[in-house]
């Protein structure tokens, strides 16, 4: 594909449910990311996924958020027993090996926790 | 650790006014400096980046920014403004190869006609 793609764009959903976003990022990037945006905020790191390194969790709000990837594709962020502060703006991202490589973001799913 | 502070949630500009967005970082080891847009329920895109080399680095749409390591800035800079470039604006740091970057809190640019 030409460029990060993420599924549903738009995700609402009753508190106490259990969501699961998808990302498809580009073909051959080694890394990725999730963040999130409130609303008029920046974005806060969640997770980071290299290659087959263990993926780095420090960003991670609570054991209620986690994320796994399979391989160098696709990731998915499932949020458990949803609350209303969850409601935010996912970005997935994903770039070459190199750090000093651009990030591409995906558009985002914009989740809302009724 | 490393962090961001961009100055000003709200810039606002006439159309064919310079543009000035501000952002300082603060890092233990030279980081790589980015600045990124955001159109309206879109993702982030690149602007431009600084990682090594030339401390005046030209982006898209006639961004440049300059690595001024003595002020810890990373200022935005475009001038002259165009309606197409009202959106919202964020500095981003990273150090060594894990990419791992931190985001200011974002500028918001208004373009007045």
């Amino acid at each position: 594909g030409a460029g990060v793609s993420q599924s549903p764009s738009n995700k609402v959903t009753e508190k106490g449910k259990d969501v699961e976003l998808r990302c498809d990022p580009i073909s051959g990037h080694t890394a990725l990311y999730w963040y999130r945006q409130r609303l008029g905020q920046g974005l806060e790191f969640l997770i980071y996924f290299q290659g087959n390194s263990a993926p780095d969790k420090s960003g991670l709000p609570s054991d209620r958020f986690s994320a796994e990837r399979t391989g160098e594709s696709v990731s998915t962020l499932t949020i458990q027993r949803t609350q209303q502060e969850d409601s935010a703006v996912y970005l997935c991202a994903s770039r070459r090996p190199s750090g000093t490589d651009t990030q591409y973001f995906g558009p985002g799913t914009r989740l809302t926790v009724l | 650790a490393q962090s961001v502070t961009q100055l000003g949630s709200h810039v606002s500009v006439s159309e064919g006014a310079l543009v000035l967005l501000r952002c300082n970082y603060s890092s233990s080891v030279p980081p790589y400096l980015f600045w990124y847009v955001q159109y309206p329920n879109q993702g982030l895109q690149l602007l431009l980046k600084y990682t090594t080399g030339a401390t005046l680095v030209k982006g898209i749409n006639g961004f440049e920014a300059e690595f001024k390591k003595s002020e810890t800035s990373f200022h935005l800079t475009k001038p002259s403004a165009h309606m197409s470039d009202a959106a919202e604006y964020f500095c981003a740091v990273s150090v060594g190869n894990a990419g791992k970057s931190t985001f200011g809190d974002g500028t918001t640019l208004t373009v007045k006609p």
